[in-house]
């Protein structure tokens, strides 16, 4: 079965361009997660979507941050204009309800 | 997060049986997590266990929960080389709020 699929890999890109992240969840499942991982905070949660309306986004850092999930089978998360302190490792992950999560394999970003 | 807290570094011999704690504030914690990340990847999820459980077992993963205490441990029984990951505790309200809280992540090293 097809895992959760994120594109690209990895990005590296100059400061001030835009960036977009894209998430195709796992077939069925109607919750999908948006997270960031860094050293020094962790794994952070950006936002959230069910039934693909976003339900919390509390997460998101700052209004160069904003993530769509037109439907069902598909989520972008975007961040315009990047700086380089943006660089992490972003993961989506996708569930049905309150089921676990499954995590993509989450995009490099690099920001320089 | 500050919610979920886990000690940061494990190491154990091939062979041996890794246990790796985790403690969580939040009483209305309803699933409880373990998930492994391995280098370049996403975060695998492991096993879960429910709070109305105390013991889930799984192959050579063994989930205790004190739930009075907060408590959470996985062992893992002759821990392999490919044990070697960063492991995370996570705790999620379930119900109608899906978020989880992770901790920082024990890193397992398995010596030969």
């Amino acid at each position: 079965d097809a895992g959760v699929i994120q594109s690209p890999r990895h990005e590296v890109t100059e400061m001030g361009q835009e960036v977009t992240l894209r998430c195709k969840p796992i077939s069925g499942h109607n919750s999908l997660f948006w997270y960031r991982q860094t050293m020094m905070r962790g794994l952070e949660l950006l936002i959230y979507f069910n039934n693909n309306v976003p339900i919390d986004d509390s997460g998101m850092p700052e209004d160069r941050f904003s993530a769509k999930m037109p439907n069902a089978s598909f989520s972008t998360l975007k961040i315009q204009p990047s700086e380089p302190r943006d660089s992490a490792v972003y993961f989506c992950a996708s569930s049905q309800d309150n089921q676990p999560q499954h995590f993509g394999d989450g995009t490099r970003l690099s920001i320089l | 997060g500050e919610d979920v807290e886990q000690s940061l570094f494990l190491s154990v011999r091939e062979g041996d049986s890794s246990v790796i704690n985790c403690t969580y504030t939040d009483s209305s914690s309803t699933y409880l997590y373990w998930y492994k990340q391995e280098p370049g990847a996403g975060l695998q999820l492991l096993t879960y266990i429910f709070s109305n459980m105390d013991m889930k077992q799984d192959q050579r993963l063994t989930v205790l929960l004190n739930k009075k205490d907060k408590h959470l441990s996985l062992r893992i029984a002759d821990t392999q080389t490919g044990d070697s990951a960063i492991y995370f505790c996570a705790e999620s309200r379930g119900s109608n709020d899906y978020k989880l809280s992770f901790g920082a992540g024990t890193t397992v090293t398995v010596r030969a």
